[in-house]
């Protein structure tokens, strides 16, 4: 069983376009986040949210607008794409609580904004 | 912002040879941890250090939590083909298990057979 999935794996738009990415956890856990990583591979948190409530927002564009219908799920919804939004978007999830602290990562949305 | 500085960028080396990768930090962080990313996949979690001073092993994998709580340093012993990928280390500063993750910038591990 898939722990962390999300969908599409790949993603190709064209600049102004609006689109979404979805992200489901199986583990139970409290926590979901979304990470964008550039093509330097360098990984950079944009949320977090922690059963269905935002706490962490990184300064992301306001075109950028997570959802979280239940704490299994979080979705992005990017507006107006532009070019500098081609990246690998990786949702991840963790138990919260006093419990552990590790971060368990989808395997990615390619998003290539032409 | 915090910031994680992590060595080397990449690496070559010979199959059967160990391997070591660090990282540092200005600031302290209270948990670190070790991913590997495979091509075209998502992070995977290789090992959690929660205690400065800890040090941890995953099969050929050793990791130590630094006594300072400002470093980390990955082991890889004997390393294979499949070792190949990008390794980051990850830091969290607060104590909720909620907090913000920050990232090394990786160490891409190249093996030759």
């Amino acid at each position: 069983d898939t722990a962390v999935s999300q969908t599409p794996k790949y993603l190709v738009t064209q600049m102004g376009n609006d689109k979404s990415i979805k992200c489901e956890q199986n583990l139970g856990h409290d926590t979901m986040y979304w990470y964008k990583q550039d093509s330097k591979k360098f990984l950079k948190i944009m949320f977090s949210y922690n059963n269905k409530e935002l706490i962490i927002n990184e300064t992301v564009p306001n075109r950028f607008s997570p959802k979280s219908p239940d704490k299994a799920h979080l979705n992005l919804h990017i507006n107006s794409l532009e070019l500098g939004d081609s990246a690998v978007y990786f949702c991840a999830s963790v138990a919260g609580g006093l419990g552990s602290n590790e971060q368990f990562f989808g395997p990615g949305t390619r998003l290539t904004v032409l | 912002g915090q910031q994680l500085n992590q060595s080397p960028q990449s690496m070559f080396i010979q199959e059967g040879e160990d391997v070591s990768m660090n990282c540092t930090s200005s600031s302290i962080f209270n948990t670190w941890l070790w991913y590997k990313q495979d091509p075209g996949e998502g992070p995977v979690l290789l090992i959690a250090l929660y205690k400065a001073g800890e040090l941890t092993s995953n099969g050929r994998l050793t990791a130590q939590f630094g006594i300072t709580r400002k470093d980390s340093f990955l082991n890889i012993s004997a390393s294979i083909p499949s070792d190949v990928g990008i390794y980051f280390c990850a830091g969290l500063a607060g104590g909720t298990s909620y907090g913000k993750l920050t990232f090394g910038q990786g160490t891409i591990l190249t093996v030759h057979p």
